[in-house]
């Protein structure tokens, strides 16, 4: 069965202590894994697309890497205003309807 | 440009009612999808539209829940004689149809079932 565990369920850091959240996923085959944001009271906010391992995307202090197994979300020297829930789903080959399977999420919290 | 739009952003219902949930895509987005997320839990695939394609209604958890698209733009999701557990929020996102396009989200409508 198509699966995504993302870890730790909660983090919190202090200002500019760089970290890494993990999204595990089992899939029948990956059309594309998603990386997106979510503040409270609104909808997920796209962030990045990988499709192949060795892959990295990055956007001002974030990074997101793929391996066949797993994907990371590497947050450089975050601020308050990156304190959200970060989410990850995949796609998968097996059928047509291009729906995402969805991690729980990893609430991040960024102390000043 | 503007985003997908949701409406109401929030609905309060007695149980039993029904509700009706609207959404907007993105101009040129013609894949919309409609997702469920509830305290705790991941979100849940309800509905999927592709242009004029028959939608791929896997993911409704019961006949009470139904959606169409009327011209291949503006989508409704009715759910019918409510309950409790249908208290989530509703989320719908709409993309681009070809493979590993973002989906791009509202920012839902907050259901409550007294």
């Amino acid at each position: 069965e198509d699966q995504v565990t993302q870890s730790p369920e909660a983090l919190r850091l202090q200002e500019g202590e760089s970290s890494s959240l993990n999204c595990s996923y089992t899939v029948s085959g990956l059309r594309g894994l998603f990386w997106y944001r979510q503040d409270p009271g609104k909808g997920p906010e796209f962030l990045f697309t990988l499709y192949s391992a060795g892959e990295e995307k990055e956007k001002e202090r974030l990074k997101a890497t793929l391996t066949k197994k797993e994907s990371f979300l590497h947050i450089t020297a975050p601020k308050p205003e990156d304190s959200a829930t970060y989410l990850c789903a995949v796609q998968a080959n097996a059928g047509n309807n291009r729906k995402l399977i969805w991690g729980l999420g990893t609430s991040l919290a960024v102390n000043p | 440009g503007a985003g997908v739009s949701q409406s109401p952003s929030n609905k309060v219902t007695e149980k039993g009612k029904d509700v009706e949930l609207r959404c907007d895509p993105i101009s040129g987005h013609t894949a919309l999808y409609w997702y469920r997320q509830s305290l705790g839990q991941g979100l849940e695939f309800l509905i999927y539209f592709q242009g004029n394609s028959a939608p791929d209604k896997s993911g409704l958890p019961s006949d009470r829940f139904s959606a169409e698209r009327t011209g291949g733009s503006v989508s409704t999701l009715t759910i019918q004689r409510t309950q409790q557990e249908d208290s989530a929020v509703y989320l719908c996102a709409s993309s681009y149809p070809w493979d590993s396009q973002p989906q791009h989200f509202g920012d839902g409508t907050r259901l409550s079932i007294l």
